[in-house]
């Protein structure tokens, strides 16, 4: 069955820390990956997106994510976290071609303290 | 680019009455659009895909009578929860694909439905 892990329900970092949000995935085929944030009461922004390539995937805002096929995983990072980054990120896998129905995970909610 | 907005941000109903929500791709043209549905704190629940032009596919369990979604324009696609009762309130959200761009989604800002 494909699905998508996100293992961390809530992570609370302090400012200027750094950060990881993990993200493993079932699928039957090479995926597309992507991650995004969403702030409270509005709608999803891309972060990120990984097709094909380097692995190593640099997005908006000085998050980073790399793609690792052998844990089939996706795990977002940044090096300093700020008071704004605060927000819920959701990790979703769609297809590499055809219909592009994507796949969500629960999402991580992110706190950060002063 | 890639902006898509959602009419109404928020709206509050009545029990019994019908609903429209529209999504729209500001700057480019969307042959694809999606509806998602977002209970607190919860993730996206895929409800249907819009094509323009033609007939909406809907999920496993999602009532397309309930809710009828129609894609008349490239740009336009509207979502309407028709007889909304309480358990409709929700977040709805919209997404569109990019004819450049087919396999990434950007997604509006989301309408808040409450039905009393």
């Amino acid at each position: 069955a494909q699905s998508v892990t996100q293992p961390d329900i809530h992570i609370t970092v302090s400012e200027g820390a750094s950060l990881e949000l993990r993200c493993n995935y079932s699928y039957g085929a090479t995926p597309y990956l992507f991650w995004y944030v969403q702030s409270p009461g509005q709608g999803l922004q891309l972060l990120l997106k990984y097709f094909s390539g380097d692995t190593l995937v640099q997005g908006i805002k000085g998050f980073e994510a790399e793609f690792k096929r052998s844990q089939s995983s996706f795990n977002l990072r940044k090096p300093s976290v700020h008071w704004s980054d605060a927000a819920e990120y959701f990790c979703a896998v769609g297809p590499s071609s055809g219909y592009n129905k994507l796949i969500f995970g629960a999402g991580t909610r992110l706190a950060v303290h002063p | 680019g890639a902006v898509v907005s959602q009419h109404p941000s928020w709206v509050i109903c009545k029990s019994g009455t019908s609903v429209k929500i529209e999504c729209r791709s500001l700057d480019f043209q969307a042959t694809t659009m999606f509806w998602y549905r977002q209970f607190p704190k919860q993730s996206l629940m895929l409800m249907a895909t819009s094509n323009e032009g033609s007939k909406a596919t809907y999920e496993q369990g999602v009532e397309k009578d309930k809710f009828l979604i129609n894609h008349a324009s490239l740009t336009l696609s509207t979502l309407t929860v028709t007889s909304a009762h309480p358990e409709d309130s929700s977040f709805y959200i919209c997404s569109a694909l990019t004819s450049t761009d087919v396999q990434t989604q950007y997604f509006g800002p989301g309408t808040r439905l409450l039905v009393l």
